[in-house]
């Protein structure tokens, strides 16, 4: 268990719908990130959050949008769905970096939940 | 941007060595990952280089060439449970964010 909830598990919905994932990090971490993996491809950089602002961005769709919650909880919505939406979603979570073991710190290793796995009909 | 390269696919037989390289390019290299995947489950951190040389984890290595842009796993005295896609990931900071891209990932085979 990594420590990160993921939810729903599964999704199924229909083209030009909207959905919300959500993704609780693990207790600690202030940073949350979004990947997309669509089938037998590669994991997809979407968006960082660091204490509710947004850190950095990756190739996301302007159809696609995220916040991170006071909580630090964080919502990845992703509206007007097209089949080539279908994958699964991963978020991540990790503490601050501080150059590894090398340097006495931790590596900022992305822990990851169970993913949530959309699927558009 | 960033771009990482490693192979599609590798086989190898139980109780081997296997090596997956990566090759990447990259700004504000902070560091290079592995994960291991096993189909439909999330990835899990395997191992961690930010300066140049080999760290060792077990039956797993690592090592990081940041002249060259390249790393590599080395998986020692393979198990069937080794079967699955070892994802290498760069991860660089940037404006105030760091951005950990991942390769398309190296699918191994464990055959007995």
């Amino acid at each position: 268990d990594s420590g990160v909830t993921q939810t729903p598990k599964h999704l199924i919905t229909a083209t030009g719908q909207r959905v919300t994932l959500r993704c609780s990090p693990r207790s600690g971490d202030l940073s949350v990130y979004w990947y997309q993996q669509s089938l037998d491809q590669g994991l997809q950089f979407l968006i960082q959050y660091y204490n509710g602002e947004e850190r950095a961005k990756g190739n996301i769709l302007e159809r696609f949008s995220a916040q991170q919650f006071p909580d630090l909880h964080s919502e990845l919505n992703l509206s007007s769905l097209e089949l080539g939406d279908s994958a699964l979603y991963f978020c991540a979570s990790s503490a601050i970096p501080s150059g590894g073991k090398s340097y006495g710190g931790n590596t900022g290793e992305l822990f990851f939940g169970e993913g949530s796995r959309l699927t558009v009909l | 941007g960033q771009n990482i390269d490693q192979p599609t696919e590798m086989t190898a037989t139980e109780g081997a060595i296997v090596q997956i390289n990566c090759t990447y390019q990259t700004s504000g290299f902070n560091g290079l990952f592995w994960y291991q995947q096993h189909a439909g489950e999330a990835p899990t951190f395997l191992s961690y280089n930010v300066l140049d040389g080999l760290e060792e984890k077990g039956r797993f290595s690592s090592f990081l060439s940041r002249s060259k842009g390249y790393s590599y796993l080395l998986l020692k005295e393979l198990q069937m449970k080794d079967s699955a896609s070892y994802l290498c990931a760069v991860r660089g900071i940037n404006t105030g964010g760091f951005k950990t891209i991942f390769g398309a990932g190296t699918r191994l085979f464990v055959k007995a």
